[in-house]
C-alpha cells in the first residue's frame, strides 16, 4: 500500500543524547516536512524539504537537524542542543497542489 | 505566507450539520484553501480543498466566499467519529508554507 512510515512510534532518549526519527514515503511526492506538536497546541514546522539535497528551516529548526539524500526518506534528528525536545513528531509528504499525507507520529520521550 | 483564523472550539449535536469557520482574509490569488483534521494523537488526515469554487466530497462540503476571505468547512450530519481538531490552511505551491495553526476543537456531543 502507498502511504508515509515513521518509526519508531514511542521513543525514549536519555538527556545530552542524540537520536533519529524516521521517514519514509513511497508516493513519489517531492515534497516532505517535518512538525512539532506539543500537548494541546497546533502543529509547528521544523524543516521541510522539496527536492532532494535540499532542506529549509522551518519556524523552530533549532536543536533539529535532516538530511534528504534520497525522494524516498527524510530522517530527523533530535541533538543535544534542543532543550525541551519531549513533544509528538509528524512527518508528512505532498506533492505541489495535492493534499499532505501524514505518518502516526512519533511520541519522543527523554528520560 | 497568508495565514489563517479559526474559534478555538465549538460543538455540534450528533446528526446536526456542523459548521466550521475560517478566516483568511491575506489569501493570495494562487493560494488553495486546504482543511485537515487530527483525532487525538494521531496523525493530520486531509478532508477537501478548493481554490474559489464550492467543494463536496464523501466527507465534507467546503464553502469560499467570493472574495476568498473566509471560507465554511460543512460536515452535514456531525457523528461522535467527528470529534477533532480541524485545521484550516492556505497553501500555495511549494512546500514553505504548510501552515497550520492551532484548528477548531470540534466536539460532537451526543
Amino acid at each position: 500500500d502507498g502511504g508515509i512510515t515513521q518509526s519508531p512510534k514511542y521513543l525514549f532518549r536519555k538527556e545530552g543524547q542524540n537520536v533519529t526519527l524516521s521517514c519514509e514515503q513511497n508516493l513519489n511526492h517531492d515534497a516532505m516536512y517535518w512538525y512539532r506538536q506539543d500537548p494541546g497546541q497546533g502543529l509547528r514546522l521544523i524543516y521541510y524539504s522539496q527536492i532532494v539535497n535540499d532542506f529549509q528551516k522551518g519556524d523552530i529548526a533549532e536543536g533539529y537537524s535532516v538530511s534528504r539524500e534520497k525522494k524516498e526518506s527524510f530522517p530527523l534528528t533530535v541533538t543535544s542542543a534542543q532543550k525541551n525536545p519531549t513533544a509528538f513528531y509528524l512527518c508528512a509528504s505532498s506533492i505541489d497542489y495535492g493534499e499532505a499525507f501524514f505518518g502516526q507520529g512519533t511520541r519522543l520521550t527523554v528520560v | 505566507d497568508a495565514k489563517t483564523t479559526q474559534p478555538p472550539s465549538m460543538d455540534c449535536a450528533e446528526g446536526r450539520a456542523a459548521n466550521l469557520p475560517c478566516n483568511h482574509s491575506t489569501i493570495s490569488g494562487n493560494e488553495y484553501v486546504y482543511w485537515y483534521r487530527q483525532i487525538h494523537s494521531q496523525g493530520p488526515q486531509y478532508i477537501i480543498h478548493g481554490l474559489k469554487n464550492n467543494e463536496t466530497n464523501e466527507m465534507a462540503s467546503l464553502i469560499i466566499t467570493e472574495d476568498r476571505k473566509s471560507s465554511t468547512l460543512i460536515l452535514p450530519h456531525a457523528t461522535l467519529r467527528d470529534t477533532a481538531v480541524y485545521y484550516c490552511i492556505v497553501k500555495g505551491a511549494g512546500a514553505n508554507n504548510l501552515f497550520f495553526g492551532t484548528g477548531t476543537r470540534l466536539t460532537v456531543i451526543p
